[in-house]
């Protein structure tokens, strides 16, 4: 049981190019989250999902496209980088009354 | 929108003091949840309140749920080094589900051994 798992753990991007923030989780948890986190910002939400089929806007959506084809996978996907999209992005699962479990994060540099 | 407001932003203690962080909504909640956040690593889910003026307890960690469902603390008694992180409450942004959380900006807390 790896929970979720969140991959590149590190990534520097050039501004304008685009890349895919890999999430995974294995315990079956219909609700999925992708958060932001910048320093004093907190954990903004970007893109949520409730099950598979289903996503929807969070508060800080611009710019980053997400899909859910399966229950497990929930990929965040920046579309042209740009500076302002630096930070540390964490994805998230739950289900229904519960906590929320977290990956260990993304730290992406948009240079 | 709704606003979870949490005081302080940081907080500096030596080992053996205590320590509260306030959590404010503004709107009432359904539940609430609070998360910590050691540095470099990712939150980890602590406790959910969902009943009005509840008090829960884990260990030296004791969380109040206030009677009107808009605010709720956390109270460590005689921190630890341990207990160093960011601790954040999180509330329910759409009626009563958890699919859409806000969270508090958080409140750092730092032990000095």
């Amino acid at each position: 049981n790896a929970g979720v798992t969140q991959t590149p753990k590190f990534q520097v991007l050039k501004t304008g190019q685009s890349m895919t923030l890999q999430c995974a989780q294995d315990m079956n948890h219909e609700y999925m989250s992708w958060y932001r986190q910048d320093p004093g910002m907190g954990l903004r939400l970007i893109h949520y999902s409730v099950g598979a089929g289903i996503t929807d806007q969070g508060e800080v959506p611009n710019g980053y496209n997400v899909s859910r084809s399966t229950t497990e996978d929930f990929p965040l996907r920046l579309l042209s980088a740009a500076p302002s999209q630096t930070s540390v992005y964490f994805c998230a699962s739950s289900r229904t009354g519960e906590g929320y479990t977290f990956g260990s994060g993304t730290r992406l540099t948009v240079v | 929108g709704q606003q979870v407001m949490q005081i302080p932003q940081y907080q500096h203690v030596q080992e053996g003091e205590d320590f509260t962080t306030y959590c404010n909504s503004s709107t009432t909640l359904s539940n609430i949840q609070w998360y910590k956040q050691r540095p470099g690593g990712h939150p980890v889910f602590l406790i959910q309140l969902v009943k009005s003026g509840e008090v829960k307890k884990q260990k030296r960690l004791t969380f109040q749920f206030g009677e009107a469902k808009k605010n709720s603390s956390l109270h460590i008694t005689a921190t630890q080094t341990t207990d160093v992180g960011t601790y954040f409450c999180a509330g329910p942004s759409s009626g009563g589900s958890n699919y859409k959380l806000t969270f508090g900006k958080g409140t750092l807390l730092t032990v000095n051994p």
